[in-house]
This record gives C-alpha cells, structure tokens and sequence, in this order.
C-alpha cells in the first residue's frame, strides 16, 4: 500500500512567521510532488509542485525535496490569516500513469 | 465559463434513487478524474480517463458508473448508494494522457452528496 503521512496538526503560527508543512512517501520510485490548498468547503487549488531534489521557490512559497529521505516540505513565508487552510501532499507514482495519492492534509491556522 | 465545472454542487438522494454528476473542462486537458473526499480520510482516486478511455479503476463498486462520451466532459452515474457514500465527489482534469508524470491535476468545486 502506497502511503503519504502528513501530521493532521492544526499547525499554528503567528502572522509574518514562518510554516512549515511536511509530507513523507512510502513509494521510493515516486516521481513528481504537489502542494494543494483547501480552504474549509471548497475544492484543492494547487499551490506548487517539484519534481527535483532540492529547493523550489514561488512567491511567498518554498517547496523543498528530498528523494533519499522521502520527504518533501512546503514552506510559506510572512504567513497571512488568509493562508489558514488545510495543505494536501500529493505524490505521483513512478512507472507511468497519471495516478496521484494524497496525504490526509495538515490544517494551519495563522494567527494575528 | 472557466476551468472545471461541476453540477449539481450539491445532492441527496435516497438509496434506491438514480442520479448521475456531471463535470466539464474548459482547459482543452486530455485527462479527467473522480475523486472521493470523505471527512478525516484522503481523497481517493475513483476513476483516470485519458483521451477518452478508461486508464484506472480504483476498486469502486459498480453502483459508480463512470463516463466519458468526450475529452471535455465525464459523468458519473450513481444508483443504490448506502449512507456511507455521502462524500464530496471531485472531478479534476490534467493536461497530459496516460503514462505522464508531470501532469498537474485541477479540481472542480465538487459536488456534496447525501445519500439517506
């Protein structure tokens, strides 16, 4: 059983601090990761995604990976309350095939 | 009209009734897929079509029905569901077919179901 452990939190940070998000992957042949963000009854928006070790910056968020550990993170910089939400990882298997498996999220909560 | 689209947004219908969910894209994407969303699990992968054919069947019961009559649109037609298959119901489209791994997936806003 392919598994992706995400801590179900909630994470909570002070406005202008720092997030960190954290995901970890059973499948050592998975090759390409996804960041959603889903605010409470709505759909996942993507936020990011990696496919290389190592950093991927966009704006206020930085994806980062790590195939030999089996980690990948999400960091977001000067939180905001709107980024309250809760983070989905999603990884995609290797070996063809468009197939993503989901972490069960991790809920943040910015406080002001 | 943008992106993923999905109708009704929200649903309830008793056990022995036949409905059927319907999702369209608007992003010329070649994949489309059912997901289910129940509260404290994962989401769940249903269904994968890629150019119109049926890649991935996730081990659903035969009373979801999937299809695909085109690259734009996917269906999911229910009948005899049990209380445990009220969930949010989410389609999302890719760009690529079958076989790519960078393929980034967009969700429509999904649609409630009650099953009483």
């Amino acid at each position: 059983q392919k598994e992706v452990e995400q801590n179900s939190g909630p994470l909570s940070v002070p406005e202008g601090a720092i997030a960190s998000l954290n995901c970890t992957y059973s499948d050592r042949g998975s090759q390409s990761f996804f960041w959603y963000r889903q605010y409470s009854g709505k759909s996942p928006e993507l936020i990011m995604f990696i496919y290389s070790n190592g950093d991927k910056e966009d704006g206020r968020f930085t994806a980062q990976l790590n195939k030999a550990s089996q980690y990948v993170s999400l960091l977001i910089r000067d939180s905001q309350p709107s980024d309250s939400a809760t983070y989905l990882c999603a990884v995609n298997e290797g070996g063809g095939g468009n197939k993503l498996t989901f972490g069960t999220g991790t809920q943040l909560k910015v406080e002001l | 009209e943008t992106g993923v689209t999905q109708t009704p947004r929200h649903l309830v219908m008793g056990m022995t009734n036949k409905k059927s969910l319907k999702c369209e894209q608007h992003l010329g994407h070649n994949a489309m897929y059912w997901y289910k969303q129940s509260a404290k699990k994962p989401l769940e992968l249903m269904f994968v079509y890629s150019l119109e054919e049926r890649v991935e069947n996730n081990s659903v019961p035969s009373r979801f029905s999937p299809e695909c009559p085109n690259s734009s649109h996917l269906f999911l037609h229910l009948h005899t569901l049990q209380p445990e298959d009220s969930a949010l119901y989410l389609c999302a489209s890719s760009p690529g077919g079958a076989g790519g791994l960078y393929n980034e997936q967009f969700f429509g806003p999904g649609t409630r179901l009650t099953v009483l």
